[in-house]
């Protein structure tokens, strides 16, 4: 069964470092999509990326973060100079279309610890 | 804005018995929704989807119920196993407008399974 994959798994950065996640979707889903996890919190949306360009993005989604398409696979979350309060989970998600019946699939998760 | 929010935070069940896991939604142009699980550490996996124009849908062991005169949601989950243990988030999905492309997620039931 076809899936959402993430790398890296777990990622310890300090402050003010640059990270970025990856995730290559599932590959006839045009849809993509990066949502984040507080430890204990709700799944919160970022930002949405539809023919190469964001097609929604939350208030959390500020300047510090970008969002990428480099090839035809890969997706990535560039968090520009890290804080603390953006330790979580980041989930990569897709869809195929965004009509309805069209389910969102989550990756694993990628665990961002900034210390 | 929307939000999407659970009644209840906790659910302990005895295995075999049935569990009632509820949301609440508040925005009433939602016309999709699907049920996820959240295993430990691990990202959502759809459980089963349900859209406005339906009041009940039936999968593997679960159901979704949908009220939207109250703007209620439940997933009804049969037999009730060990394995069933994660935490479960409703999403609701507002198709078209400028908000159509991504979901809302609820705060998450844990549902704990006592063997």
């Amino acid at each position: 069964e076809p899936e959402v994959t993430q790398t890296p798994s777990h990622q310890v950065t300090q402050m003010g470092q640059e990270v970025i996640l990856r995730c290559v979707p599932i590959s006839n889903h045009l849809y993509f999509y990066w949502y984040r996890q507080i430890l204990g919190q709700k799944v919160e949306f970022l930002v949405s990326f539809y023919n190469n360009e964001i097609s929604e993005k939350s208030e959390i989604f500020d300047d510090q973060f970008s969002v990428e398409r480099p090839d035809g696979s890969n997706f990535t979350l560039k968090i520009r100079s890290t804080k603390l309060e953006d330790s979580a989970m980041y989930f990569c998600a897709s869809r195929r279309d965004r009509g309805i019946g069209n389910t969102i699939y989550f990756g694993e998760g990628s665990w961002l610890t900034v210390v | 804005g929307e939000s999407v929010g659970l009644h209840l935070p906790t659910l302990s069940v005895q295995e075999g018995d049935n569990s009632i896991i509820n949301c609440a939604y508040s925005n009433s142009a939602s016309d999709y929704f699907i049920w996820y699980k959240q295993e430990s550490g691990k990202g959502p996996q759809f459980i089963i989807d349900i859209r406005s124009n339906m009041d009940k849908r039936q999968g593997q062991r679960v159901t979704v119920l949908l009220n939207k005169t109250v703007k209620h949601l439940s997933l009804q989950i049969a037999a009730t196993q060990p394995g069933d243990s994660a935490v479960y988030f409703c999403a609701e999905n507002i198709v078209g407008g400028n908000t159509g492309n991504q979901f809302y997620f609820g705060t998450g039931t844990s549902l704990t399974v006592i063997p």
